[in-house]
């Protein structure tokens, strides 16, 4: 079966602008979260979906923004973006909430704000 | 807020040897899960580990759980250049009120070399 996949891979944009993610997980996962990878700062928890719900938020200001639809696809959205925010997005899906059973990951995207 | 700690922050080894990285949390855990990240890659989930005490194996792969649920080992016998990424832990975190938090360990990059 198709794994997690998000969209686009890479990305380049200009400090100021907003960027949309998106992300499918597998078919029959009902849950997505969210996780921002850097070098520095290891795998740091953005936020958690469920059923179109937002379970649980990490500590990123509110510039960092999620949703998910019906059909379980999820995005993510960063406005006014800073170089700071530069890393790899991995969005992960598993079939409940709370990562039961372990988290699918898909491949990321590679956002790098110029 | 919790913090998940791994140790040691990197490691090479020659191949055949072995190799065990350390996942300590500041909070009792309710279950924890290894991933396998390779370079260039994104996490792989590997296992998850539930009760007090548990040990479970994959081929060259061991992993335990702590008594009290706040720590956590993977031992790898006889390393292989396959083995090459890095390792994180999970956990999740019962928090209070109902909510939660999934949170990675700091990971741990082993280096194997041939």
């Amino acid at each position: 079966k198709a794994g997690v996949t998000q969209t686009p891979r890479y990305l380049i944009k200009t400090r100021g602008q907003q960027v949309t993610l998106s992300c499918s997980p597998i078919s029959g996962h009902r849950s997505v979260s969210w996780y921002q990878q850097t070098p520095g700062q290891g795998l740091q928890f953005l936020f958690e979906y469920f059923s179109e719900t937002q379970r649980n938020k990490g500590n990123f200001p509110g510039r960092f923004s999620g949703r998910q639809f019906s059909n379980s696809r999820s995005e993510m959205n960063v406005s006014t973006l800073e170089l700071g925010d530069s890393a790899l997005y991995l969005c992960a899906s598993s079939v409940t909430d709370r990562a039961a059973g372990g988290y699918t990951f898909g491949s990321g995207t590679r956002l790098t704000v110029v | 807020g919790q913090q998940v700690m791994q140790i040691p922050q990197y490691q090479h080894v020659q191949e055949g040897e072995d190799f065990t990285t350390y996942c300590n949390s500041s909070t009792t855990l309710s279950n924890i899960q290894w991933y396998k990240q390779r370079p260039g890659g994104h996490p792989v989930f590997l296992i998850q580990l539930v009760k007090s005490g548990e040990v479970k194996k994959q081929k060259r792969l061991t992993f335990q759980f702590g008594e009290a649920k706040k720590n956590s080992s993977l031992h790898i016998t006889a390393t292989q250049t396959t083995d090459v990424g890095t390792y994180f832990c999970a956990g999740d975190d019962p928090g209070s009120g109902g909510t939660y938090k999934y949170i990675f360990g700091t990971g741990t990059r082993l280096k194997v070399l041939a």
